[in-house]
Order: structure tokens, then sequence, then C-alpha cells
């Protein structure tokens, strides 16, 4: 069964305080592995996608990195600004466009 | 280009009511999912749509359904409202790709948008 753990469940950072998010996984086949960024009543936006292991994606102070088992959100020098809830999902190689959603990541950074 | 626009923001029933929920994707894509979010469960998927025909489903009771017109919009339909169906109810439109689905890179990217927050009293 395709299954996705986000760790830590909650964090807090000063600002400039330099961390990273984990998202464990297991799929029969992974097609694609994505980071979205979700503020308090609004939709998530979309981050990243990963495809496969070894592959690094960049954007501002994010940086989203693939193993076969894990992908990590590298935060550097967060602002206040990057306060959100960050998800994770994976989208299996069985033919279904589905994405299979993480609890989250809550991330606050405190100026 | 314009996000995927979700009608009605917001949304007040009672129990045993119905509701009908609206989603307009991004401008060319066709396929749309939609997904509830609630505390406890997180963003739980229920089903999609690929030119007009239901390609997956989630596991929910029949009481939720979906349907999507020629011009891709969606609407998705929950009958006989329960307390339990008070969510965050998102919609995501993807375009597909050439590639086959097994293939690196057919990896299907969504894109959410506002969501509909369905409170049942």
């Amino acid at each position: 069964e395709d299954q996705v753990t986000q760790s830590p469940e909650a964090l807090r950072l000063q600002e400039g305080e330099s961390s990273s998010l984990n998202c464990s996984y297991t799929v029969s086949g992974l097609r694609g592995l994505f980071w979205y960024r979700q503020d308090p009543g609004k939709g998530p936006e979309f981050l990243f996608t990963l495809y496969s292991a070894g592959e690094e994606k960049e954007k501002e102070r994010l940086k989203a990195t693939l193993t076969k088992k894990e992908s990590f959100l590298h935060i550097t020098a967060p602002k206040p600004e990057d306060s959100a809830t960050y998800l994770c999902a994976v989208q299996a190689r069985t033919g279904a466009n589905n994405l299979f959603f993480g609890t989250g990541t809550r991330l606050t950074v405190i100026p | 280009k314009a996000g995927v626009t979700q009608t009605p923001r917001y949304l007040i029933k009672t129990r045993g009511q119905q509701v009908t929920l609206s989603c307009s994707p991004i401008s060319g894509h066709r396929s749309v999912s939609w997904y509830q979010q609630t505390p406890g469960q997180g963003l739980q998927f229920l089903f999609e749509y690929f030119s007009e025909t239901q390609r997956n489903k989630g596991n929910f009771p029949g009481r939720f359904s979906g349907r999507q017109f020629s011009n891709s919009r969606s609407e998705m339909n929950v009958s006989t409202l329960e307390l339990g169906d008070s969510a965050l109810y998102l919609c995501a439109s993807s375009s597909y790709p050439d590639l086959p689905p097994g293939l690196a890179g057919g990896a299907h990217t969504q894109y959410f948008g506002p969501g509909t927050r369905l409170t049942v009293l």
C-alpha cells in the first residue's frame, strides 16, 4: 500500500536558521514525488516535481532532493513569509493520476 | 494563464441536504481531480475525470459523485450530507504529457484551486 510519512509534524525556526523537512515514502513504482506549500484556508501551491533518485530542484530559498526512499525539502535562511504547511505527495506508476499525500509539516519562522 | 477556480468558496448546509461544487481547470488542462481535506485525515483523493470520463475513484461512499463537461469544467455532488462531510474540497487540474505513465518524466503535476469550504450543521 502506498504510504507517505512527513516529519517533523511541526517546526519552529528563527529567521535565518536553515533546516530540512523529511518525506519518507513507500510506493509501488514511483512516477513522481511532489512538494506543495499550503497557507491556512487556501489550496496547495505547487513547488516541485521530482521524478527519479538523485534529482534536485531549487527555487529561491527552497531545495528539494530525492532518494529511493525519501525526499528532503531544505530551507536556507528562511524568512517569516516561508511560514506555511509543506505537503509531500507521491504518484504511482499504476496508470492512475491521483496523488497520495502525507500529513504535512507546519513550519513557523519567527522574526 | 488563469489558475484553477472553484465556486462557491464557502457553503453552509444542514444534514440530509445535497450540495454541488464547481471547478474550472487551467485553460488547456483536460484532467480534473477532486480531493477532500480534513484536519484528521489530511488530503484524500475522491475521483479524477478526463475527457468527460471518470478514470479513477478513491475510497468514498456513493454519496460522492462527479462529472465533467466537454469544456473540461467539472462538478462534484454530495447527497444526503452528514456532519463528517464538513471539509475543504479541493479541485486540481493537470495536462497529460505524451509519455506513457510508466516512463520517467510521465508524472502529471496537479495544480490546485483555492477550495470550497463546506460546513454541515
